[in-house]
């Protein structure tokens, strides 16, 4: 089965700052591989997806992720953070036709001024 | 974008009553759903996933009996908590895709539970 791990629980970052989220997946197969962000109380928004070709995917909000395949990551990057950004993010991974999602522990952005 | 409508956003009840969920898919045709349940500063977990006109399939673990699903048009889900205990409070999120919203899950706004 698919899982997901997100080894950081909690950053902290400068408003201006870039960032770098890390996801590192476990699946047998091709992935379809998600970042999502919750604020809080609120649902998820999609970020950006992969399922294949350019492994370096644009998202909303200025956001970026690389899929590589060699390390089994899709770490989630920004050049510049906004104070916006605070929320939590959330990566996922699912199996081809979107069924059994799996959702890593999620990282909690915080951004000082 | 597909949107996703999750009623209500709150909801608040005495232990042993039953509350019902819905969510529905406001511009597309959602051939499954999915329900998932967030315990505070914790991850989602997949409670089951339902196909339209078929019974759902639930994770390991979720009481089938409990969480009553039911995905009766292709636009609506329900789940209902039966006998709702205050271990049953949680946010609980639906999801969607389907024709028109591609391979993509959607999101509802989710639902916080309280049950006193």
């Amino acid at each position: 089965a698919q899982s997901v791990t997100q080894p950081d629980i909690h950053i902290t970052v400068s408003e201006g700052a870039s960032l770098e989220l890390r996801c590192n997946y476990s699946y047998g197969a091709t992935p379809y591989l998600f970042w999502y962000v919750q604020s809080p109380g609120q649902g998820l928004q999609l970020l950006l997806k992969y399922f294949s070709g350019d492994t370096l995917v644009q998202g909303i909000k200025g956001f970026e992720a690389e899929f590589k395949r060699s390390q089994s990551s899709f770490n989630l990057r920004k050049p510049s953070v906004h104070w916006s950004d605070a929320a939590e993010y959330f990566c996922a991974v699912a199996s081809y036709n979107n069924n059994d999602m799996r959702f890593g522990a999620g990282t909690r952005l915080t951004v000082k001024p | 974008g597909a949107v996703v409508s999750q009623h209500p956003s709150w909801v608040i009840c005495k232990s042993g009553t039953s509350v019902k969920i819905e969510c529905r898919s406001l511009d597309f045709q959602a051939t499954t759903m999915f329900w998932y349940r967030q315990f505070p500063k914790q991850s989602l977990m997949l409670m089951a996933t339902s196909n339209e006109g078929s019974k759902a399939t639930y994770e390991q673990g979720v009481e089938k009996d409990k969480f009553l699903i039911n995905h009766a048009s292709l636009t609506l889900s329900t789940l209902t908590v039966t006998s709702a205990h205050p271990e049953d409070s949680s946010f609980y999120i639906c999801s969607a895709c389907g024709t028109g919203g591609g391979d993509i899950q959607y999101f509802g706004a989710g639902t916080r539970l309280s049950v006193l």
